[in-house]
């Protein structure tokens, strides 16, 4: 089975802090992904990777960056926090072609205070 | 732009048929899909269908696409309890991309 994994489910930021949330998938996918979710908009993309260090803007970009260093992993950076940033965060990943099915993981409830 | 479009919430009694509808912009869409969303899960895909294809039809869940009107409808045929969730419609956009509907939330009465 194909398996997404996020560091935490649950995590409280202050105001300006540096936040890192940490993707890993096991699949070898060459895609990977970060959504923001919200009530009543849906799945927004916030940055996207084809491959190791390859790295697309989404729609809604303003505020984050990535990395990916390794393919199996895809990082989400909060440089500084703030409160428009509390949300449901969700990494997914996918092979290239095919069906483009995505694989998500389970979802990090960001809460900036 | 690319937009696809659903209601956000839905009622039904369990054991009635459950159908959820939604609207899509992209004409060249290849893949249509519709995925599932648990209470403090991430999303799992239920079903997708093939932009050549009218229907397809998995167990309890019946997916038909209407290219004309572009409106993607899946229905749940004897929903249970376990059905409570949010279905996101999405249409495969470009270079691997996926643009996902706002959710509906699928509710079921006694």
């Amino acid at each position: 089975d194909v398996k997404v994994t996020q560091s935490s489910r649950y995590l409280v930021k202050r105001t300006g802090e540096k936040v890192f949330l940490e993707c890993v998938q096991d699949m070898d996918h060459e895609n990977m992904f970060w959504y923001r979710q919200d009530p009543g908009l849906g799945l927004r993309l916030i940055y996207f990777s084809y491959d190791v260090k390859m790295k697309e803007k989404g729609d809604i970009p303003e505020g984050y960056s990535v990395s990916r260093e390794k393919k199996e992993r895809f990082s989400l950076i909060l440089e500084s926090a703030s409160t428009n940033q509390t949300s449901m965060y969700l990494c997914a990943s996918s092979f290239r072609g095919v069906s483009n099915e995505q694989f998500f993981g389970p979802g990090t409830r960001l809460t900036v205070l | 732009g690319e937009d696809v479009e659903q209601s956000l919430f839905l009622s039904v009694r369990e054991g009635d048929s459950s159908v959820i509808n939604c609207t899509y912009t992209d004409s060249s869409s290849t893949y249509l899909y519709w995925y599932k969303q648990e209470p403090g899960a991430g999303l799992q895909l239920l079903t997708y269908i093939f932009s050549n294809m009218d229907m397809k039809q998995d167990q309890r869940l019946t997916v038909l696409l209407n290219k004309k009107d572009k409106h993607l409808s899946l229905r749940i045929a004897d929903t249970q309890t376990g059905d409570s969730a949010i279905y996101f419609c999405a249409e495969y956009s470009s270079a691997s991309k996926i643009i996902f509907g706002s959710g509906t939330r699928l509710s079921i009465r006694p």
